[in-house]
């Protein structure tokens, strides 16, 4: 149990173009996700926190308008990277935390297999 | 705040040989740990983690850690390494309420040598 699926693993993108990202959690319901990025051989820096409906909240110095964030259910999240640029080629990495019901809440992430982006 | 210290960026044992991978945290409120393995361009994978219940945790593939409030550390080792544990592993701390943010050290590179 516990699947994050993350589409696509690897895609190779134009300068200027923009590029889709999906996070699906496959066998639970999560409402918040978030998004990583990670560069080669450093740990994982938290770009946003998606919670489901509402906006996404950036941490500071992540552009709003270039990492483009959508939550529209409870199992999907996506990440457009707007007119990508080289500087932008990453690996990045969503997260899922599972809606929980009861007393208590818990902060376990299940982790998507990333997608590498490579912007020529 | 949290902030979370991988004290070795890399690990080198030999297969059969113990593993030890060090792990200090600071956090202001009671925190929640986790150990987080990634092979070579894959997602994170839980092994273990540690939310104020036994400070002895186990995980996944034989892992193990405890929780010591004392030394503010949290630890990971395993008896007898396997070629298959090679991998990044990351010690992440988080609060256990509100807010849900994981921080993340920044690794430790776990080599097996044959």
């Amino acid at each position: 149990g516990a699947v994050v699926s993350q589409h696509p693993s690897w895609v190779i993108c134009k300068s200027g173009t923009s590029v889709k990202i999906e996070c699906r959690s496959l066998d639970f319901q999560a409402t918040t996700m978030f998004w990583y990025r990670q560069f080669p051989k450093q740990s994982l820096m938290l770009m946003a926190t998606s919670n489901e409906g509402s906006k996404a909240t950036y941490e500071q110095g992540v552009e709003k308008d270039k990492f483009l964030i959508n939550h529209a259910s409870l199992t999907l999240s996506t990440l457009t990277v707007t007119s990508a640029h080289p500087e932008d080629s990453s690996f990045y990495i969503c997260s899922a935390r599972p809606l929980t019901s009861g007393r208590g809440r818990s902060n376990i992430q299940y982790f998507g297999a990333g997608t590498r982006l490579s912007v020529l | 705040a949290q902030s979370v210290t991988q004290l070795d960026s890399h690990v080198s044992v030999s297969e059969g040989t113990p593993v030890l991978l060090r792990c200090n945290y600071s956090s202001s409120y009671s925190p929640s740990l986790f150990w987080y393995v990634q092979h070579p361009n894959k997602g994170l994978q839980l092994l273990l983690k540690y939310t104020s219940a036994a400070t002895l945790v186990k995980g996944i593939n034989g892992f193990e850690a405890e929780f010591k409030k004392s030394e503010t550390s949290f630890h990971l080792t395993k008896p007898s390494a396997h070629m298959s544990d090679a991998a990044e592993y990351f010690c992440v701390v988080s609060v256990s309420f509100g807010n849900e943010k994981l921080t993340f050290g920044t690794g430790t590179r776990l080599t097996i040598i044959p």
